[in-house]
């Protein structure tokens, strides 16, 4: 089956510590993206990536990093820096975000991060 | 001015009646809009895309887009029960091209 793998499913976060939720597609996309959902939010974008080693930052990337070394996985490090860390994190695809017909966006079922 | 305004809810319809969502956008030079399903505590899912004027239908689900207004709506009809979620529309803006989400409108069906 083809699709993206988000893991954990839940995650603790103690104070100072830094943290990485785990992004993985087979469907071959170009683009992989990073969205933050607070309770009753919409989805605000972190980071995003249209190619392999090339990343973008989105709305609210202070205190989160990313890396795409392969263009399957793209995972997210919540860093100590990031105050307020207690979201759910969607992780989701795109075939290619330039071509109209291609740029819906395909999700992961999410993480939900929690401090402790 | 918020980029994407939806009303957050909940709205509340008999099942079998219309269900109308409703969605306003800043950037006037947008030209992809899209909404997403999300039910509670999952990931959402695209239910619809339409990129020009005029309504786009899809079984029960119909989207209007008047760009002229900046306006984009859902219209689902003979709801059901299990429609009951929260819709979230998605925009396109120029420049960045990047989505910008609403922050959803929660939508529940009652038998």
């Amino acid at each position: 089956d083809g699709g993206i793998t988000q893991s954990p499913k839940y995650l603790f976060r103690k104070e100072g510590q830094n943290v990485t939720l785990s992004c993985e597609q087979n469907l071959n996309h170009d683009a992989m993206y990073w969205y933050r959902q607070d309770p009753g939010q919409g989805l605000r974008l972190i980071y995003y990536s249209q190619i392999v080693n090339d990343f973008q930052k989105g709305d609210i990337a202070e205190g989160y990093s990313v890396s795409r070394e392969k263009k399957e996985s793209f995972p997210l490090t919540v860093t100590s820096a990031q105050k307020n860390p207690t979201a759910f994190y969607l992780c989701a695809s795109s075939i290619d975000p330039r071509k109209a017909e291609d740029e819906k966006l395909f999700f992961g079922s999410g993480t939900q991060l929690s401090v402790l | 001015q918020k980029e994407v305004e939806q009303n957050s809810g909940p709205l509340s319809v008999p099942e079998g009646a219309i269900a109308s969502l409703n969605c306003t956008y800043s950037d006037r030079g947008s030209q992809s809009f899209f909404w997403y399903r999300q039910y509670s505590g999952k990931s959402p899912e695209l239910i619809m895309s339409i990129y020009s004027n005029g309504d786009k239908e899809d079984g029960r689900f119909t989207a209007q887009l008047n760009k002229a207004s900046q306006y984009v709506s859902l219209l689902i009809r003979d709801s059901q029960p299990s429609d009951s979620a929260t819709y979230l529309c998605a925009v396109k803006n120029t420049g960045f091209q990047k989505l910008v989400f609403g922050t959803g409108t929660r939508l529940l069906v009652s038998p």
